[in-house]
């Protein structure tokens, strides 16, 4: 069973930086592409970063662009999304995605809730 | 810029709603791309249509994907109390972003 577990979520002032982690497990991880997809309260689903198996190549939503990394540890099966100076708008549920093919994400994790707010 | 669903759609037990998603001749009209996600309130989205018209394993056959140009639809048949959610479109874009969403669309039944 595919399983994603995101930790790493809470509250952070504004300016302030965060790491997120995804434990991965139930396929192989080192194969897989993977995302960053978050959600504010009450709001819709956005894209926010994506990463190639071997972590060569990344891609991020403008919104983001310079202030998170995304990263991976294939050897410890673990996503990373590394965020500095947030702003109140990145408060959201950020949830690991697994990639199907074509940024089509095949299963999720539970989210972890990040709150940017002084 | 993100793909454009309906707020809300409603329909009884039993019926048949369709919820569309707009997008642009370089996303949703340029590959067959599309998927769809069910989410109910504070879980998860789910994945239940992809490359447009497939259903992963588990997925009611009441689900049924389809496109037509810029736009692709979703409908589910037969609705149930279960099915009430919000439904999310996406598509790939071969360019920046290399995904796009749709808002989301709030399914009621009645």
């Amino acid at each position: 069973e595919v399983q994603l577990v995101e930790s790493g979520g809470g509250l952070v002032q504004p300016g302030g930086s965060l790491s997120l982690s995804c434990a991965a497990s139930g396929f192989t991880f080192s194969t897989s592409w993977m995302h960053w997809v978050r959600q504010a309260p009450g709001k819709g689903l956005v894209w926010v970063s994506r990463i190639n198996t071997d972590g060569s190549a990344t891609a991020y939503a403008d919104s983001v662009k310079g202030r998170f990394t995304i990263s991976r540890d294939n050897a410890k099966n673990t996503l990373f999304l590394q965020m500095t100076s947030l702003r109140a708008e990145d408060t959201a549920v950020y949830y690991c995605a697994k990639d199907l093919s074509f940024n089509q994400v095949d299963h999720w994790g539970q989210g972890t809730l990040v709150t940017v707010s002084s | 810029s993100a793909l454009t669903q309906p707020a809300s759609v409603s329909g009884s037990p039993g019926q048949s709603i369709t919820i569309s998603c707009t997008g642009s001749s370089s996303d949703v009209g340029a590959y067959n791309y599309v998927s769809w996600y069910q989410q109910h309130p504070g879980k998860a989205p789910r994945l239940v249509i992809y490359d447009v018209t497939n259903r992963p394993s588990g997925v009611s056959d009441r689900f049924s994907g389809s496109k037509s140009g810029n736009t692709a639809s979703l409908t589910i048949s037969g609705l149930q109390a279960e099915d009430e959610a919000d439904f999310y479109c996406s598509s790939y874009t071969g360019s920046r972003p290399p995904v796009v969403f749709g808002g989301g669309t709030k399914l009621t039944v009645l």
